[in-house]
């Protein structure tokens, strides 16, 4: 167990729909990342965040948007989805987000199935 | 939960040989890079990193090579287990760039009893 917990673990909505998925980062971590994995494209970094600010942006679609709370949880909104968007959410938390050396923790995933 | 990428390479093992696998990273100004394994249904799980300033790191079991100039990352599973069975990641970061990981495509570990 990493100690990232990720909700809910599986989820099967319709095009068009909007989702949420949380994330609470392990004990003491302030950063936090959201990865997708799909078949065809591996492991894509999605977006990174630090004790509430953006940090960094990947391959994020404008249909997502994240966010960190003050109790540092994080929410991964995916919107307008389309049948594309069906991958494995990954969540992952660090301590700080720079230093080398700082490893980075996954979540188990959420599943999210578009039909 | 189904296993993702089902047409990763594949390597074939049998219980109690050594394995390795094999990674060729692409930014040159990487400095620090990680080895992860996923098992089926579950998130990657971090084995061992090492830094662009050593050019080999071991841990329980595993050890990790880094060849700078060819830009190529290896790791090597010493009498491999049935649950060692799983897809092994290479990951590659610049740390001036922040903590972002660019993962490898994977391959997958079958261990043979």
């Amino acid at each position: 167990d990493s100690g990232v917990t990720q909700t809910p673990k599986h989820l099967i909505t319709a095009t068009g729909q909007r989702v949420t998925l949380r994330c609470s980062p392990r004990s003491g971590d302030l950063s936090v990342y959201w990865y997708q994995q799909s078949l065809d494209q591996g492991l894509q970094f999605l977006i990174q965040y630090y004790n509430g600010e953006e940090r960094a942006k990947g391959n994020i679609l404008e249909r997502f948007s994240a966010q960190q709370f003050p109790d540092l949880h994080s929410e991964l909104n995916l919107s307008s989805l389309e049948l594309g968007d069906s991958a494995l959410y990954f969540c992952a938390s660090s301590v700080a987000p720079d230093r080398a050396g700082n490893t980075i923790y996954f979540g188990e995933g959420s599943w999210l199935t578009v039909v | 939960g189904e296993s993702v990428g089902l047409h990763l390479p594949t390597l074939s093992v049998q219980e109690g040989d050594n394995s390795i696998i094999n990674c060729a990273y692409s930014n040159s100004a990487s400095d620090y890079f990680i080895w992860y394994k996923q098992e089926s249904g579950k998130g990657p799980q971090f084995i061992i990193d090492i830094r662009s300033n050593m050019d080999k790191r071991q841990g329980q079991r595993v050890t990790v090579l880094l060849n700078k100039t060819v830009k190529h990352l290896s790791l090597q599973i010493a009498a491999t287990q049935p649950g060692d069975s799983a897809v092994y990641f290479c990951a590659e970061r610049v740390s001036a760039a922040g903590n972002k990981l660019t993962f490898g495509g994977g391959t997958r570990v079958l261990v043979k009893p």
